[in-house]
């Protein structure tokens, strides 16, 4: 079945410990995307990567780190999470990045950073 | 500010009734999407209208880009309980799939 998987789904941390939410994609997609979804918000995109070995910055990139080792893996690094970034994390895919094709969301990761 | 203003921010009805929710910005797109986001899901993609004025239906659900390109509504008739769910607008704001998304209207459909 073709999907985006994350892990954890729930995740409850302290502040300053570094944390790695994980996403995975089967369908070979090139461009994957990290987003966050805040009530009143809504979903603003963090950092997404064209290609392996090829990120960039989104509009709310502060706090966060990625990195796009293979095609298929595109984790979200917390390196020392704060109060603020207490949310619901979504990673996305789509297979080029081109405006209009379908983005694919995986199911969320709800964080809690106390 | 928001780029893309949702209304009614909430809205709640009985199975079968009519019902309009739009998607309203100062700037004009040259396409627009509509998700769809159930509770503890990602959103899912419904439709991409990308011409002034255009029309697209999905079901019992009703797309239309406006003339301007500025603005959007999705219209359900006769809405069921699995319409439940958060509705998102969302358009391409730079680079590759960059979406910027408004902030959604929830709709909740009861018996």
């Amino acid at each position: 079945e073709a999907q985006v998987t994350q892990n954890p789904r729930y995740l409850i941390t302290v502040t300053g410990k570094k944390l790695t939410v994980t996403c995975s994609q089967n369908m070979n997609h090139e461009y994957m995307s990290w987003y966050r979804q805040d009530p009143g918000l809504g979903l603003r995109q963090i950092y997404y990567s064209m290609n392996v070995e090829v990120t960039d910055k989104g509009d709310v990139p502060e706090g966060y780190k990625v990195s796009r080792k293979e095609k298929r893996n595109f984790p979200l690094i917390l390196e020392s999470p704060s109060p603020n970034q207490t949310s619901l994390y979504f990673c996305a895919s789509s297979p080029s990045g081109t405006w209009g094709e379908t983005q694919y969301f995986g199911p969320g990761t709800r964080l809690l950073v106390l | 500010t928001q780029l893309l203003e949702q209304s009614p921010q909430f809205l709640s009805i009985q199975e079968g009734e009519n019902l309009t929710v739009y998607c309203n910005s100062s700037s004009v797109f040259s396409s627009l999407q509509w998700y769809r986001q159930e509770p503890g899901e990602g959103p899912v993609l419904l439709v991409t209208v990308v011409t002034g004025g255009e029309v697209k239906k999905l079901k019992r659900l009703t797309f239309q880009f406006g003339d301007a390109r500025k603005d959007s509504s999705l219209h359900i008739t006769a809405a069921q309980t699995g319409d439940t769910g958060l509705y998102l607008c969302a358009v391409n704001t730079g680079t590759a799939s960059k979406l910027t998304f408004g902030t959604g209207t929830r709709l909740q459909v009861t018996l």
